[in-house]
């Protein structure tokens, strides 16, 4: 079974430009999660989708969005992008929320 | 309010030695406590988990105790291998807030060989 995909992998983007990142979770798997990974902040949860719903959402401002769509796969937005914005986007999914999540290779994102 | 720390940031065990990997956790409301392992360019990869009604819990070459009491988490690596290194994070787990998991910042750990 694949693992979960992520696209791109890498991203090179200017002060106040928007992106979007896409995830593809592990086939079966309804529940994605997204978070980001800074060398100052560690891994922060972001948000979670199930069933194409926002079930929960982490401390980020409202630039940061994402959707689920009916097959599960899920993006995530950032508008009005910001230096500190550059980071390590990792997607992971589960069966359900609640269960063991499993985590793609990430979207490494450059903000210049 | 919810934390999850580690002791040490870098770790350095001889090859074939066993690992302890240690974590502290500051809420009590954790439902699971979860340890990962993230190899440089990959995304986290999910060793064991274990339930906060356990104590221990025994996978392959791994072995996780959690101690309640000082709220204390830690990974056991036997017979250290040079795959094993990478950067570990415990984490915690809420059953209430779904999918949502709060990370620790990560112990490096690294084989002398």
């Amino acid at each position: 079974k694949a693992g979960v995909t992520q696209t791109p992998r890498y991203l090179i983007k200017t002060r106040g430009q928007q992106v979007t990142l896409s995830c593809s979770p592990i086939s079966g798997h309804r529940s994605v999660s997204w978070y980001q990974q800074t060398p100052g902040q560690g891994l922060q949860f972001l948000f979670e989708y199930f069933s194409e719903t926002q079930r929960n959402k982490g401390n980020f401002p409202g630039r940061f969005s994402g959707r689920q769509f009916s097959n599960s796969r899920s993006e995530m937005n950032v508008s009005t992008l910001e230096l500190g914005d550059s980071a390590l986007y990792l997607c992971a999914s589960s069966l359900d929320p609640g269960e063991t999540q499993y985590f793609g290779p990430g979207t490494r994102l450059l903000v210049l | 309010g919810e934390s999850v720390g580690l002791h040490l940031p870098t770790l350095s065990v001889q090859e074939g030695d066993n690992s302890i990997i240690n974590c502290a956790y500051s809420n009590s409301a954790s439902d699971y406590f979860i340890w990962y392992k993230q190899e440089s360019g990959k995304g986290p990869q999910f060793i064991i988990d274990i339930r906060s009604n356990m104590d221990k819990r025994q996978g392959q070459r791994v072995t996780v105790l959690l101690n309640k009491t000082v709220k204390h988490l830690s990974l056991q690596i036997a017979a250290t291998q040079p795959g094993d290194s990478a950067v570990y994070f415990c984490a915690e787990g809420f059953y209430s807030s779904a999918s949502k998991i709060i990370f620790g910042s990560g112990t490096r750990l690294s084989i002398r060989p």
